[in-house]
């Protein structure tokens, strides 16, 4: 079964970078892009970009152009993101998601990672 | 960019139906039939409800539904059910292959 599992729980000062990991099985790693999405404490969704681990391709959301780094290692069927110049609006839960399906990449589907609680804190 | 546009909350009595809007832009929502929406209960990962505007997931009962006109797209539910209470996002992608979530609509169910 597809299944994605991501790294655990991070304490970071401000200022400080992070990377956290989507280790996937159950399916082709390469055949659908995978999505960071984070969510602070009691608030919505934010879109941070895709990934797609066939070309190694990236885009991200503009606010975070310049910060977001995501990138994958096939042979591991693992997707990373890294986040710098952590701020304390950075403290979020941090989830990678699959594609919806392989002809529609450009939308997070139903296989989410169980999120990673990211933490700023001096 | 900034969030597309949702109503913070809606309520609505069992059996009742509801409507959710999406309000964006010509850049996102107005410019192409990507619209999708997620419901994501307390303490659980967001589920896709529907895709491609009108499109149902796999398993999501026919008593979800969608529509856009211009830049607004909506989510109405039909036959309202306890199950159903919820966060609701939607979601659209835009002329530069990113991704934008509305801000989120609170559906308490009565």
């Amino acid at each position: 079964q597809v299944q994605l599992v991501q790294s655990g729980a991070e304490l970071k000062k401000p200022g400080a970078s992070v990377r956290l990991s989507c280790k996937t099985s159950g399916y082709p790693f390469t055949e659908q892009y995978i999505h960071w999405v984070r969510q602070a404490p009691g608030q919505g969704l934010e879109w941070m970009g895709w990934f797609n681990p066939n070309s190694g391709a990236t885009r991200e959301a503009q606010k975070f152009q310049g910060r977001v780094t995501m990138t994958g290692d096939t042979s591991i069927n693992t997707a990373y993101m890294g986040l710098g110049s952590l701020r304390s609006d950075d403290a979020a839960v941090y989830y990678c998601a699959r594609s919806f399906a392989r002809w529609l990449q450009l939308a997070p589907g139903d296989y989410w990672g169980q999120g990673t609680l990211l933490t700023v804190s001096s | 960019q900034s969030a597309l546009a949702q109503p913070a909350s809606v309520s609505g009595s069992p059996g009742q139906a509801i409507s959710i809007s999406c309000t964006g832009t010509s850049s996102d929502v107005g410019g192409y039939n990507c619209v999708s929406w997620y419901q994501q209960r307390p303490g659980h990962t967001p589920k896709v409800v529907l895709y491609d505007v009108t499109n149902r997931a796999p398993g999501v009962s026919n008593r979800f539904s969608g529509s856009k006109s211009g830049i607004t797209a909506s989510l109405t539910i039909s036959g309202l059910q306890a199950e159903d209470e919820g966060d609701y996002y939607c979601s659209s992608c835009t002329g530069s292959s990113t991704l934008i979530f509305g801000g989120g609509t609170k559906l308490t169910v009565l």
